[in-house]
């Protein structure tokens, strides 16, 4: 069963901020939080990752909260070609596992 | 830098029939990762390679089998196909495990009839 919890869908208009936001209130000290995105018939493509602290990178940014329970990847001005399922996973030493995910609708 | 490639793009069996599915690491990459994604659902992790040996599994039947090679590309073997086993397979490639960052191919997908 997957361990994280994301709303399973969402909209966001073009040029505007998309925030998505995932539970993990079963993550461990040491795992890591990994978002993938997946785009329709492709394989999903890693966006980011953190352990403690916020992240950024030229797709998104990574909001951890303090007692790393939840997250929030900001897609910070989305485009039509970031309409895909996102997920947000928690991976063990020899494990992974991948939830529903948040279908994300960018609309013009 | 060549990325992670899959083969056959699809595929199609019978029930009861054997296949076995294909994929090149991306290079530098050591572990190799098999995904069963059915119809609008997550990935579902099969298990994963490192050096050559099984390092973890998830909840698959032993008919779900793999080898990795000393060049790092692997086959996933399926036995026995059931109707269910029609997925998108995808494979993973990463430095050292799927506490990595996991580079993805673009899958095959199998329908078993």
């Amino acid at each position: 069963d997957a361990k994280t919890t994301q709303p399973p869908s969402m909209d966001c208009a073009e040029g505007r901020a998309a925030n998505l936001p995932c539970n993990h209130s079963t993550i461990s000290g040491n795992e890591y939080v990994y978002w993938y995105r997946q785009i329709h018939s492709q394989g999903p493509q890693y966006i980011i990752h953190g352990l403690k602290n916020n992240e950024t990178n030229e797709m998104a940014s990574l909001i951890i909260t303090e007692d790393r329970k939840s997250s929030t990847l900001i897609l910070p001005h989305a485009t039509l070609r970031d309409t895909a399922v996102y997920y947000c996973i928690e991976t063990s030493y020899d494990k992974v596992i991948f939830g529903p995910g948040t279908s994300l609708s960018v609309i013009p | 830098e060549t990325g992670v490639t899959q083969s056959p793009t699809h595929l199609i069996k019978t029930r009861g029939q054997q296949v076995t599915l294909r994929c090149s690491s991306q290079s530098g990459h050591n572990t190799v990762s098999w995904y069963q994604q059915a119809l609008g659902q997550g990935p579902q992790f099969i298990f994963q390679y490192y050096r050559e040996e099984e390092n973890g599994r998830g909840n698959f039947p032993p008919r779900f089998s793999g080898l990795q090679f000393p060049n790092y590309s692997s086959e996933l073997n399926v036995n026995a196909l059931e109707l269910d086993d029609s997925a998108l397979y995808l494979c993973a490639s990463s430095i050292t495990g799927v506490r990595e960052t996991q580079y993805f191919g673009p899958g095959t997908r199998l329908l078993v009839l």
